[in-house]
């Protein structure tokens, strides 16, 4: 089965770090752009980054520039998103999610973060 | 940023009739390549979203046909021919002609 799996989720202090994997599985991962897409509680869905087939690319929405990374290992059929100096703002579930002909047409489960002393 | 707005917000409707979802870009959504960057996904509660319609009128894998999209340009259409039980959740419409990718707020459909 075509699938995204999300894990390293969890509670974190503002100012902390945390990185997130999505791993991918069923399908050729370097074809695709892959995003990841954020959703605070009771909230609508926010786009946080995006980074090209070969990583070459990349784009972070700007409330998460410098603080937030987006990478991938093509090898390891995983996309990741480094996360530093956290506000609380930054609670959500992060869903990963793969690109075709424009649509994210494969989501994840997504993985809570929680930002909170 | 292309801002997408959405309308309306909350939609109750009555299983076996048709609704429509409207949303607007602040700048046209018309690639290069002859295609509106635009889509449309389905948040069903407590479950991740799901793509519907991608290039603006292209139905997804598995989305039911009733379920429609037209428009170009700045102004676009979801349509469901008949609401079903199954169709309740949040609507997003997405631009992804220009980072950042941007979502409309969210349009909630409720069974009446």
């Amino acid at each position: 089965e075509v699938q995204l799996v999300e894990s390293g989720g969890g509670l974190v202090q503002p100012g902390g770090s945390l990185r997130l994997s999505c791993v991918a599985s069923e399908f050729i991962f370097s074809n695709y752009w892959m995003h990841w897409v954020r959703q605070a509680p009771g909230k609508g869905l926010e786009w946080v980054a995006h980074i090209k087939q070969d990583g070459s690319e990349v784009y972070h929405v700007d409330s998460v520039k410098g603080r937030f990374t987006i990478s991938r290992d093509n090898a390891k059929n995983s996309l990741y998103l480094q996360m530093n100096l956290l506000r609380g703002e930054d609670t959500a579930v992060y869903y990963c999610a793969r690109v075709r002909d424009g649509g994210l047409d494969i989501w994840g489960h997504g993985t809570l973060v929680t930002v909170s002393s | 940023d292309i801002v997408m707005t959405q309308s309306p917000l909350s939609l109750p409707v009555t299983p076996g009739e048709p609704a429509a979802i409207s949303c607007r870009s602040s700048q046209s959504l018309l690639h290069s390549n002859g295609y509106n960057r635009l889509a449309w996904y389905l948040q069903k509660p407590g479950q991740s979203p799901q793509l519907l319609i991608y290039l603006g009128s292209n139905r997804a894998s598995g989305a039911p046909d009733r379920f429609s999209g037209s428009g170009a340009g700045t102004d676009f259409t979801l349509k469901i021919s008949r609401v079903e039980a199954e169709d309740v959740g949040v609507y997003y419409c997405m631009q992804s002609l220009q980072a950042p990718v941007t979502f409309g707020q969210g349009t909630r459909l409720e069974i009446k």
